[in-house]
C-alpha cells in the first residue's frame, strides 16, 4: 500500500526524443506528487510537482501526467538533451508527512 | 542562502566500529530527514527530524539513530559498522510549514565505506 512503483529501471533515449518514466502507487490517501532530479556526486533536487486535482502539470520541457482513476503518473522530457542524463525519482506523501520514494530510473540522453 | 551541509564528505571505517554524520539545514528549516543510497536499492528512508522530534522512522535497524539540536543541526549515528552499511548517506531539510508540500533540499552526502 506504501510503494510507489517506478519504472523502467533505465532509459536510453536519442537526443531530442521524449523519455517517459512511469508510476504507480495503491494508497489513495496520496496526496502530492513529486519528482527529483539526480547528477552524479549530487544530492537529489526537486523538478516538478504535482498535485492529484490537476492531469497535467508543465514546467519548461518537463511535463506530469496524472492519471488519478489509473493510480499512475509520469514524467516527459521534451525535446530531451544530454544535459538531461540523470537519474529521476518519483515520490509521493502519506499521511505523516513522509515521502515514499520511487527506486529510480537512471536516464541516459545519447548525443 | 547556503545549502545543506554534511560532513564528512568521505569516511572509511572497519566493521565493528561506530560513526556519527553530520548534517546542516538551510536556515529556517524545521525538518530534517536522512537517507542511506546505494546503486542497488535506491533511496532508504532512515528517519526524520522535525522540531527536535523524530516525525517519521523507516525500516533500519536500532544500529541506526539520530537526533536533532535546538538549532536544527542533525546528527546520524550508526554502530557496530557492518560491510552492508556502505553507502552514501544522504540528508535533506525542508521547510517551515511541516508538511511534506515543503521541498526537500538535499546535501552532497557522505560516503561511508565500511572495509
Amino acid at each position: 500500500q506504501q510503494q510507489v512503483k517506478q519504472s523502467p529501471q533505465s532509459l536510453i533515449v536519442q537526443k531530442g526524443g521524449i523519455p517517459i518514466i512511469n508510476c504507480a502507487y495503491e494508497n489513495t490517501a496520496f496526496d502530492y506528487f513529486p519528482w527529483y532530479q539526480q547528477f552524479p556526486g549530487k544530492g537529489p533536487a526537486l523538478l516538478i510537482a504535482i498535485r492529484p486535482d490537476v492531469s497535467e502539470k508543465k514546467e519548461g520541457r518537463f511535463t506530469i501526467s496524472f492519471n488519478k482513476s489509473a493510480k499512475q503518473f509520469s514524467l516527459h522530457i521534451m525535446d530531451s538533451q544530454p544535459g538531461d542524463s540523470a537519474t529521476y525519482f518519483c515520490a509521493a506523501t502519506d499521511s505523516n508527512y513522509q515521502l515514499i520514494w520511487g527506486a529510480g530510473t537512471k536516464l541516459i540522453i545519447k548525443p | 542562502k547556503a545549502g545543506v551541509t554534511q560532513t564528512p564528505r568521505y569516511l572509511i571505517k572497519t566493521r565493528g566500529q561506530q560513526v556519527t554524520l553530520s548534517c546542516s539545514p538551510i536556515s529556517g528549516h524545521r525538518s530534517v530527514s536522512w537517507y542511506q543510497q546505494t546503486p542497488g536499492q535506491g533511496l532508504q528512508f532512515l528517519f526524520e527530524y522535525f522540531s527536535e522530534t523524530q516525525r517519521n522512522k523507516g525500516n533500519f535497524p536500532g544500529r541506526f539513530s539520530g537526533r536533532q539540536f535546538s538549532n536544527s543541526r542533525s546528527e546520524m549515528n550508526v554502530s557496530t559498522l557492518e560491510l552492508g552499511d556502505s553507502a552514501l548517506y544522504l540528508c535533506a531539510s525542508s521547510g517551515t510549514s511541516g508538511r511534506a508540500e515543503d521541498t526537500q533540499y538535499f546535501g552532497p552526502g557522505t560516503r561511508l565505506t565500511v572495509l
